[in-house]
């Protein structure tokens, strides 16, 4: 079983739709995660921290379950720039990171 | 600020050669990463390091790949007796990692894409 699991998508949605993606892990001894972003061909990038007590900012939500070892990331009124790959991504307690496949979505006019 | 570099971008080669691939880190950064990342897949970890202390290789897959940190700074990625297996996009990090923190956000490079043929 992989450490960081992902629907690999891809999520088709129009503008302005909402949308969400859950990420499973595996190590609950898990202790920080994150939401990455990855264009075609560049590198990932953090979108956000994911903590505890859930976060938003602006038009991105995420939310952390420890119990259930998931980690949600909800995207409102999608825009055609939020066209990318999302990366979920624990520590496990290690310094690196892991990563989860991605999750790729795609917003059409 | 300049962020974190990668050289070369691309990078093909042979099977059977050699390859360095280098990393600048931000400046001031005390940890630095290495993953690879294959076509379609998630990022791998190959090793990682921190200060001055010894190096986390545990990701590296066989005894041909090594890296190097020098001076607390640049790192080189070797790959020695390349296989087309090795083929994918090298991407280093760097982290402030502040003291205490279990982890610090990773600013990642624009990675180099190595093709073995």
């Amino acid at each position: 079983r992989k450490e960081v699991e992902q629907d690999p998508g891809p999520f088709n949605v129009p503008e302005g739709a909402t949308v969400a993606f859950n990420c499973t892990y595996s190590n609950s001894a898990s202790q920080s995660f994150f939401w990455y972003r990855q264009d075609c061909r560049k590198e990932p990038k953090l979108l956000m921290s994911v903590y505890s007590s859930g976060n938003e900012d602006g038009r991105f939500t995420a939310q952390l379950n420890r119990a259930s070892q998931y980690i949600s990331l909800l995207i409102r009124d999608s825009k055609l720039s939020d066209s990318a790959t999302y990366l979920c991504v624990v520590n496990t307690g290690r310094r690196a990171l892991t990563f989860g496949s991605g999750t790729r979505l795609q917003v059409q006019p | 600020g300049a962020g974190v570099s990668q050289s070369p971008s691309n990078k093909v080669t042979e099977k059977g050669k050699d390859v360095e691939l280098r990393c600048d880190p931000i400046s001031g950064h005390t940890a630095l990463y290495w993953y690879r990342q294959s076509l379609g897949q998630g990022l791998e970890f190959l090793i990682y390091f921190q200060g001055n202390s010894a190096p986390d290789k545990s990701g590296l897959p066989s005894d041909r790949f090594s890296a190097e940190r020098t001076g607390g700074s640049v790192s080189t990625l070797t790959i020695q007796r390349t296989q087309q297996e090795d083929s994918a996009v090298y991407l280093c990090a760097s982290s402030l990692l502040s003291a205490g923190a279990s982890t610090d956000t990773q600013y990642f490079g624009p990675g180099t894409r190595l093709t073995v043929l």
